[in-house]
């Protein structure tokens, strides 16, 4: 079974308005990382926003913020204000075992192409 | 802080070349190191990863090698290419410490002819 589901290999959103990216994983850990990576056209992978399994609030990170649902296995990435440069593929990925002896492998998703009209 | 180099951008070669790939990370210690392949419009495969100088793991059997020669440097090879191994290539560092990101090179884009 997959750890980090991406079910939407689409997205497309107005510029200016905000768009939630879809991402659930799988872990019997009750210790884990949750990140989501931005990649795009170019080539470049970059790190957008992490959340720890124990942190109580979502995180945010300027225009993301993460809408951590730990019951539900979820952790939506959300964009406000979309820009046209905001137009990328994005990765949602989990690492298990935050303390010593963790795991030292993410697991990604397949990810998620966000395409921002003007 | 740190950052990480990967080179070469762009990479064209014959089959049955040699290849090697190096990246190297400055501004931090005893990094752990992986190496990805992304074949086009898909996601990220690990190839191999290490935890310390010496110390290759690999995930996927294949034609490359690894290896990371000083703590900070890390580098992909083949004896001999396929055309099976075009493709995007990345490498990434992380802390050893857990819940913190990987920082990913540039990559290279390697094409076989």
């Amino acid at each position: 079974a997959q750890k980090i589901t991406q079910t939407q290999p689409g997205m497309f959103v107005q510029e200016k308005e905000a768009v939630t990216l879809d991402c659930t994983y799988d872990t019997s850990d009750q210790s884990y990382g949750l990140f989501w990576y931005k990649q795009p056209s170019s080539g470049e992978m970059i790190f957008l926003i992490y959340q720890g399994s124990y942190d109580e609030q979502n995180a945010t990170e300027g225009r993301y913020s993460l809408n951590f649902q730990k019951a539900r296995k979820s952790a939506n990435l959300v964009i406000s204000a979309s820009q046209l440069g905001d137009s990328a593929m994005y990765f949602c990925a989990m690492r298990e075992g935050l303390g010593a002896g963790g795991s030292y492998i993410p697991t990604f998703g397949r990810g998620t192409s966000l395409i921002v009209h003007p | 802080s740190q950052t990480i180099h990967q080179w070469p951008a762009t990479l064209v070669q014959p089959v049955g070349s040699p290849l090697s790939l190096e990246c190297t990370v400055e501004g931090t210690s005893n990094p752990n190191l992986y190496w990805y392949r992304q074949a086009a419009g898909r996601g990220l495969q690990l190839l191999f990863y290490s935890v310390g100088i010496g110390q290759i793991s690999s995930e996927v059997p294949q034609n490359l090698s690894a290896s990371r020669p000083q703590d900070r440097q890390f580098i992909l090879s083949s004896k001999k290419l396929l055309l099976s191994d075009s493709g995007f290539y990345l490498c990434a560092w992380s802390a050893q410490e857990g819940g913190q990101p990987q920082h990913f090179g540039d990559g290279t884009r390697l094409s076989i002819l």
